[in-house]
């Protein structure tokens, strides 16, 4: 079953505007991790929020954890084309801490 | 290099026939995971390793099997039982279970 739902399931902006995507999950996590997938290409691994933080920064992205609301979102800041992209949020709840339960992703499409 | 690699980036296979797909990993890496990605959908998790000759079921493991008999190899055989095989597979590795996945490109297996 998901864990990690995102939202919107697809986003379309302008170059140089921001990406805002959401992720929610059900139950209480260890971590949560973002992924990007370049269509028909493996995933890459963006940025890992532990569940005592509330806010990460990498480069242009950032990245913010409410466990209250159990919740995620990424921001994408100045967006380029070379952006376009699935985005997945992925949770890893400890208890079978091997396992990795990804959403099913928000399809950003950056317009040059 | 180091890096994760998948053969062949596409397979075809006739219904009834077993396939097998290749992963190998040279950042000596302790634990493996092989996913399944449907069209739109998230990845799902067929079966993980957390170390040489060790693995286990993730959450749609009918019809497929797995070995672990070095470190760096963890390939995967679709099996004819599984009913429904035609999808994009994906490998991934980590430092420890748990730990943030780096992905392979990927094998897109087709049945006629």
């Amino acid at each position: 079953s998901q864990q990690g739902e995102e939202d919107p399931q697809a986003l379309s902006i302008q170059e140089g505007e921001n990406a805002t995507m959401n992720c929610s999950y059900k139950t209480s996590i260890n971590n949560l991790q973002w992924y990007r997938q370049n269509s028909g290409r493996g995933l890459v691994h963006l940025i890992l929020i532990r569940s005592n933080e509330r806010e990460k920064h990498s480069g242009r992205l950032r990245v913010t954890l409410d466990t209250s609301k159990k919740s995620s979102s990424l921001l994408i800041t100045a967006s380029r084309a070379a952006d376009t992209a699935s985005y997945f949020c992925a949770t890893n709840s400890g208890g079978s801490n091997y396992k990795l339960t990804f959403g099913k992703g928000t399809l950003l499409t950056v317009n040059p | 290099d180091g890096g994760i690699t998948q053969s062949p980036k596409y397979l075809f296979r006739k219904e009834g026939q077993n396939v097998t797909l290749s992963c190998e990993q040279n950042l000596n890496h302790d634990a493996m995971y092989w996913y399944r990605q449907d069209p739109g959908q998230g990845l799902r998790l067929i079966y993980y390793s957390q170390i040489v000759n060790d693995f286990q079921k993730g959450d749609i493991a009918e019809g497929y099997s797995v070995s672990r008999e070095k470190k760096e190899s963890f390939p995967l055989t679709v099996t004819s039982a599984q009913k429904n095989p035609t999808a994009f597979y994906l490998c991934a590795s980590s430092v420890l279970a748990g730990d943030t996945q780096y992905f392979g490109p990927g094998t897109r297996l087709t049945v006629l």
